[in-house]
């Protein structure tokens, strides 16, 4: 079946250190990606996505590349705040036989440290 | 204000007593889908639809029943709740293309004793 894994957290980083979130998935046919950021006592909301091999989404700052060669999708922010301390959820969509699933990762928790 | 709306936010209970969590959304949207979030596990979807009458399964179905009678609702049943599906549960809406992101609800926190 359809998978994504996220690296595991909690992800501990200074103040305007570069962050990297890797998310491998695996899909039986073509997904559409997303990253969702979740802050804390709320609900997902987009950060970005990607719907085609080799389409970078891009959003605050934040940006990943579809990588259907090495299927993968990895957040990277050149330099974090302390408001960007969150959970974030790589995500898949896609339509197989008449059905449409998503699968999300299992979360990343970022604590961005001043 | 586009937004999907689920209600309780909270809820405390006893197993066995049959619950329902509702879930509107106001964007039109086709596609309506209920999730759980457990530490470790991340979101698990429970059941989608893609739109009126028609439902499916997701990856955790088991002890939950839905229903789409009409697009704005997508009520989530627990006939006989048990403390297993104690659980942070949300609702999220979208339009029926995989490329477009889904929009959540601020999540229902349930608590089976």
């Amino acid at each position: 079946g359809d998978s994504v894994t996220q690296m595991e957290g909690p992800v501990t980083l200074s103040e305007e250190a570069f962050l990297t979130i890797n998310c491998t998935y695996t899909a039986t046919g073509y997904p559409s990606l997303f990253w969702y950021v979740q802050y804390p006592g709320e609900g997902l909301q987009l950060l970005l996505k990607a719907t085609k091999a080799d389409d970078k989404g891009s959003n605050k700052g934040f940006e990943a590349t579809y990588r259907k060669e090495t299927t993968s999708f990895h957040l990277e922010k050149g330099s974090v705040q302390v408001s960007d301390s969150a959970v974030y959820f790589c995500a898949l969509r896609l339509n197989s036989g008449g059905y449409q699933k998503v699968t999300f990762g299992t979360g990343t928790k970022l604590q961005v440290i001043p | 204000e586009a937004q999907v709306t689920q209600n309780p936010r909270y809820l405390i209970t006893v197993t066995g007593k049959k619950l329902t969590v509702t879930c509107s959304q106001n964007m039109n949207h086709e596609y309506m889908s209920w999730y759980r979030q457990d530490p470790g596990l991340g979101l698990r979807q429970i059941y989608y639809s893609m739109n009126v009458e028609v439902t499916d399964k997701g990856d955790v179905p088991e002890g939950y029943k839905v229903s789409r009678k009409e697009k704005r609702n997508f009520p989530l049943i627990l006939e006989s709740p048990s403390p297993n599906q104690t659980s942070l549960y949300f609702c999220a809406s979208s339009s029926g293309h995989r490329n477009q992101p889904q929009h959540f609800g601020d999540g229902t926190r349930l608590s089976i004793l």
